[in-house]
């Protein structure tokens, strides 16, 4: 049974520090690995998609990456700002059980202080 | 246009009550979810639609009763909920579902609460 990890759970950080979020998964048979946004209250904004073929993807000031033959993948913020507080999560779509499920992580809460 | 659409945005309803989700995209997506989320935890999904059939149903209790009219629309009616089903209720729409790099786009939610 496919797995995925978000450790730490919640990290607080200055303003204009550059932050690698880290997901981990048991499985390394994924079709693709998705990075969330979610704001208290509100929807996932979906941030960034990798495939199985790929090792990395970006968008802006953030960076993802991904190591399926060790089950990992980094998120990486540059230079963050108070608009990046929200939670992230991580979610890998694979084989197991069924290739429509999403499996998440349960998230990072991010804080980034002015 | 990547955007998935949820009405209502809040929901308040008695144990009683019959009330409905609707959720609707226009990005020719042909696969449609329903997620539930509790506070501080990840989605759990509820139900896959894969042109127009549902195709998943993880378990989901018979007081939840999804529909899809159409290729864009995707409904779940609710009746005599407990309170314990108070919840932010998530439309996502992707592609299709078969295995490739198919992104899911998520709606930004209805929260319900049963009194």
């Amino acid at each position: 049974k496919q797995e995925v990890t978000q450790i730490p759970a919640a990290l607080s950080v200055p303003e204009g520090e550059n932050l690698v979020l880290n997901c981990s998964f048991t499985d390394s048979a994924i079709y693709n690995l998705q990075w969330f946004r979610q704001d208290p209250g509100k929807g996932l904004t979906s941030l960034l998609l990798i495939q199985s073929s790929q090792r990395e993807q970006t968008s802006g000031r953030l960076n993802a990456s991904l190591d399926k033959s060790s089950g990992r993948s980094t998120l990486y913020i540059a230079a963050s700002q108070p608009g990046d507080s929200a939670t992230y999560l991580c979610a890998v779509r694979g084989p197991q059980g069924g290739s429509e499920k999403l499996v998440f992580g349960k998230g990072m809460k991010l804080t980034v202080n002015p | 246009d990547t955007e998935v659409t949820q009405t209502p945005k809040h929901l308040v309803m008695g144990m009683t009550n019959k009330k409905s989700l609707k959720c609707e995209q226009h990005m020719g997506h042909r696969a449609m979810y329903w997620y539930k989320q509790k506070a501080k935890k990840p989605p759990e999904l509820m139900f896959v639609y894969s042109y127009e059939k549902l195709s998943i149903n993880e378990s989901v209790p018979s007081r939840f009763s999804p529909e899809c009219p159409n290729s864009s629309l995707l409904n779940l009616h609710l009746h005599a909920l407990q309170p314990e089903d108070s919840a932010l209720y998530l439309c996502a729409s992707s592609q299709d579902t078969w295995q490739g790099d198919y992104e899911q786009y998520f709606g930004p939610g209805t929260r319900l609460t049963v009194t």
